[in-house]
């Protein structure tokens, strides 16, 4: 099936760090998504990107859509610590066969811890 | 806006039990998806249905999983009978778009915790 590489696992950095992730694939993906996902909550939708090479802020945070459609990153600046969470990536394209839109993959998720 | 609701937050019942949890998807939102996370396999996606129709439930792990969706404002997913590997948090996400021009961007719900015993 497809997958999602997501790196790193987990990342631990001092308050004011900036912070890099990425998410990789051996199939294209016509979306990515990048959530957020604190203790005891689902996953928040941080940004959205829909075309190769789109670049895309909100406020500390910025993603990029890969050339070749097949990854993506994600950038936080001058980390603070409410910052702490799961980062997911997350790919959607239709199936093969162009009958089904529905599926969103995930990574594995890089785990963000933030030292004041 | 409420959001995605789930009920009950949290469950703990006995290997055999038949559990159900409980989803209300946000009001317009045509697309409602289940799923599960464990900390071995992720987010696993379920089963998704587009206009209260299920559309793929490939990954519903076997047939002690039913998923239902009576009406556009609820969704149930059903396991009987439960057993201790099923334990994990499961999410119901909702989504506005359906289709290949769209972006399938879902909001989730906070959860439910599943603890079989």
């Amino acid at each position: 099936g497809q997958q999602l590489n997501q790196s790193p696992q987990s990342m631990f950095i001092q308050e004011g760090e900036d912070v890099s992730m990425n998410c990789t694939s051996s199939s294209i993906f016509n979306t990515w998504l990048w959530y957020k996902q604190d203790p005891g909550e689902g996953p928040v939708l941080l940004i959205a990107l829909y075309k190769a090479g789109e670049l895309t802020s909100n406020g500390r945070l910025t993603a990029q859509f890969g050339i070749t459609r097949k990854d993506s990153f994600l950038n936080i600046s001058a980390s603070i610590p409410s910052d702490v969470g799961i980062y997911f990536c997350a790919g959607f394209r239709p199936n093969a066969g162009g009958t089904s839109y529905g599926k969103l993959t995930f990574g594995q998720g890089t785990i963000l811890t933030v030292h004041p | 806006d409420a959001g995605v609701i789930q009920s009950p937050r949290h469950e703990v019942t006995e290997m055999g039990q038949e559990v159900t949890l409980r989803c209300k998807p946000i009001s317009g939102h045509n697309s409602l998806f289940w799923y599960r996370q464990t900390m071995m396999r992720g987010l696993e996606l379920l089963i998704y249905f587009n206009n209260n129709v299920p559309i793929d439930d490939s990954g519903m792990p076997e047939d002690r999983f039913s998923a239902k969706m009576p009406n556009a404002s609820f969704s149930t997913l059903k396991i009987q009978p439960s057993e201790p590997r099923d334990s994990a948090v499961y999410f119901c996400a909702s989504s506005p778009f359906w289709g290949p021009s769209g972006a399938n961007v879902l909001t989730f719900g906070a959860g439910s915790r599943l603890t079989v015993l």
